[in-house]
């Protein structure tokens, strides 16, 4: 049972435009969020988080939207650029050990020129 | 600022070997999370070290150790290695209870 969901594999979108990465999640106890994304080769990189108590995060071409009631979070990328094609990882962690993040399958975003 | 590497990049292996990694944290950092990422999946969490202990771990059977030395550098061991080990093991580093957690490149291992 996946405690979080990444329920699009890829993601494809022309540079310029918006990028839009969902992620939900199942287990109320979790109380912060990141975004990591990852080039081939390459260890995940930190891109952005969120407390739960928060709604939105902001950094620049990036912005986290957290929905608590639905148990959902999205990370906005605008203007999408090449340099943007990774695959992205969302993360939760629920207060414990701080090394203990629930990671989801990730979503490869494509962005072309 | 010195991020986090890790040793060897690359590595394979037969079913029923043992096998060592490394992992050197971040300058700074004293506490040190491995990760196992599987083709397809995302990172899942193997264990966490601090001051040199174990301090939680995911479900990964016993024969997933690690150890972690005074200088914050970490190695995790794997015994009786199975086909299903093949994967990309990802340590990460931070302060202790601080987020976020920060990745290494990874060594990928492939048991054959």
């Amino acid at each position: 049972d996946q405690q979080v969901k990444q329920n699009s594999p890829s993601l494809s979108v022309q540079e310029g435009r918006i990028s839009i990465l969902n992620c939900d999640y199942t287990n109320s106890m979790f109380d912060y969020f990141l975004w990591y994304k990852k080039y081939p080769a390459e260890g995940p990189t930190f891109l952005i988080s969120i407390s739960s108590i928060k709604d939105k995060n902001e950094d620049g071409r990036f912005t986290v939207f957290l929905n608590k009631s639905a148990k959902h979070l999205s990370l906005h990328i605008v203007p999408s650029q090449p340099g943007d094609s990774a695959v992205y990882f969302c993360a939760a962690f629920d207060g414990g050990s701080q090394g203990n993040l629930i990671f989801g399958k990730g979503t490869k975003l494509s962005v072309k020129p | 600022e010195t991020g986090v590497t890790q040793s060897p990049t690359h590595l394979i292996k037969t079913r029923g070997q043992q096998v060592t990694l490394r992992c050197s944290s971040q300058s700074g950092h004293n506490t040190v999370s491995w990760y196992q990422q599987a083709l397809g999946q995302g990172p899942q969490f193997i264990f966490q070290y601090y001051r040199e202990e174990e301090n939680g771990r995911g479900n990964f059977p016993p024969r997933f150790s690690g150890l972690q030395f005074p200088n914050y550098s970490s190695e995790l061991n794997v015994n009786a290695l199975e086909l299903d080990d093949s994967a990309l093991y990802l340590c990460a580093s931070s302060l202790k209870g601080v987020l976020p957690i920060h990745f290494g490149p990874g060594t990928r291992l492939l048991v054959l």
